[in-house]
């Protein structure tokens, strides 16, 4: 079984429809991150939250919004889905302390049309 | 403003020769650094990291090599398998404050056999 899921897989929206993606995680890590990947950009960091009660802007966080409903889940939410927000999604975890190495989840295609 | 660049978008090498990836970074605070590997329709898995005390680590086949006083790190596959052939990103994080990882853009690599 993988130890960080997200659900969906793969969605399809309309612009200004508000939708959510999920990541859950079974590593018992602290920290969880939100990434999009859009071609020739790399992995850029949306929010991350490094427990229940800590959430921080990542360097794209306008349009989003996130809610970590226990250690395991972390939520990302579009309130307002806009075309420029196609992209691949990634959730990531990493372990409190030490050198950062993190985990990802499989990715959410999303496609706002 | 990109603070980790992968300036080479695609590298192909014949199976059994060395691959070698490049990766160079501006921020003089990052003192750890990763490699990931990503296939299609996978997130990216972990797959080597070097601390800023060290010039070399190696894995196995893997072999990341780091001048910080040129800010640059490469990868080196040898020998190179058809089963390498993945995007590659390189990472970075600096040990105070938020400990964030910053991306590259990804090098993709096909092993030819």
């Amino acid at each position: 079984d993988a130890d960080v899921t997200q659900t969906p897989r793969n969605r399809i929206t309309k612009t200004g429809k508000r939708i959510m993606l999920e990541c859950s995680q079974t590593k018992g890590h602290d920290r969880m991150y939100w990434y999009r990947q859009d071609p020739g950009l790399g992995l850029r960091l949306i929010y991350y939250s490094f427990d229940v009660k800590d959430i921080n802007k990542g360097e794209i966080s306008d349009g989003y919004s996130v809610s970590r409903q226990a250690q395991a889940k972390f939520s990302l939410s579009l309130e307002s889905a806009i075309p420029n927000q196609t992209a691949l999604y990634f959730c990531a975890t990493s372990v409190a302390g030490g050198p950062e190495t993190q985990y990802f989840g499989p990715g959410t295609r999303l496609l706002v049309l | 403003d990109q603070q980790v660049k992968q300036n080479s978008p695609s590298l192909s090498v014949q199976e059994g020769r060395i691959s070698i990836l490049n990766c160079d970074y501006t921020n003089s605070m990052f003192d750890y650094f990763l490699w990931y590997k990503k296939y299609p329709a996978e997130g990216p898995t972990f797959l080597i990291s070097i601390s800023s005390i060290k010039d070399k680590n190696e894995d196995g086949r893997f072999t990341v090599f780091l001048n910080k006083s040129a800010k640059h790190l490469s990868l080196h596959i040898v020998p190179s398998q058809p089963g390498d052939s993945a995007v590659y990103f390189c990472a970075a994080s600096a040990q105070t404050g938020a400990n964030n990882l910053f991306f590259g853009t990804g090098t993709r690599l096909t092993v030819i056999p």
